[in-house]
């Protein structure tokens, strides 16, 4: 059964540091991993989605990073804002690919100004 | 940019009472999904929907639990006797395709069961 863990829970640091948020998933047969924003009270925002074929995805100041052999995918954001402050989500299919997707617990990112 | 809206941003009802949770998909999208997130856990697949029937569906989406499509634009989620338990944030999502597409998300439902 696929698991979805990220690490740390929670992350803060100053404004204009370059930081690194982690993902790990128990089982390396994916379809593709998806990067979320998920604001208080908001819904998630989609950042970036990784193809299995892929290695890294970016947009802007953010950067995706794929290793399927090792269950894992980083997410690097530059130069943070406190704009950036939220929680991070990822999330893989199930290897049957049925569409549903399997969530990461989040790792919520405070960028201090 | 099109987006998937939600409609109520907030629900309360009364235990047992039935009550129905609105989305509208993004309008060329083919695949529409409900999830949920209980206060301060993960975000839980329910059910996705694909040709107008369910594709799939969690241990969660029980008897209780039904959606439908009922024109060309809504999608909805009936929980039929409310439980304490359904108290949650529940999110619509869609997608273009199944297959290396992103899910987009509305801004969800919170439905309080009192």
């Amino acid at each position: 059964k696929q698991e979805v863990t990220q690490i740390p829970a929670a992350l803060s640091v100053p404004e204009g540091e370059n930081l690194v948020l982690n993902c790990s998933f128990t089982d390396s047969a994916i379809y593709n991993l998806q990067w979320f924003r998920q604001d208080p009270g908001k819904g998630l925002t989609s950042l970036l989605l990784i193809q299995s074929s892929q290695r890294e995805q970016t947009s802007g100041r953010l950067n995706a990073s794929l290793d399927k052999s090792s269950g894992r995918s980083t997410l690097y954001i530059a130069a943070s804002q406190p704009g950036d402050s939220a929680t991070y989500l990822c999330a893989v299919p199930p290897p049957s690919n049925t569409g549903k997707l399997i969530f990461g617990q989040g790792t919520t990112l405070q960028v201090k100004p | 940019e099109p987006e998937v809206t939600q409609t109520p941003s907030h629900q309360v009802t009364q235990m047992g009472q039935e009550v129905i949770l609105r989305c509208v998909p993004i309008s060329n999208h083919l695949y529409f999904y409900w999830y949920r997130q209980i206060l301060g856990q993960k975000v839980e697949f329910l059910v996705s929907f694909y040709n107008n029937e369910i594709s799939e569906k969690s241990e969660i989406f029980d008897d209780q639990f039904s959606v439908e499509r009922p024109d060309g634009s809504n999608f909805t989620l009936k929980i039929r006797s409310t439980k304490l338990e359904d108290s949650a944030m529940y999110f619509c999502a869609s997608s273009e395709g199944r297959d290396n597409q992103p899910q987009h998300f509305g801004d969800g439902t919170r439905l309080s069961i009192l």
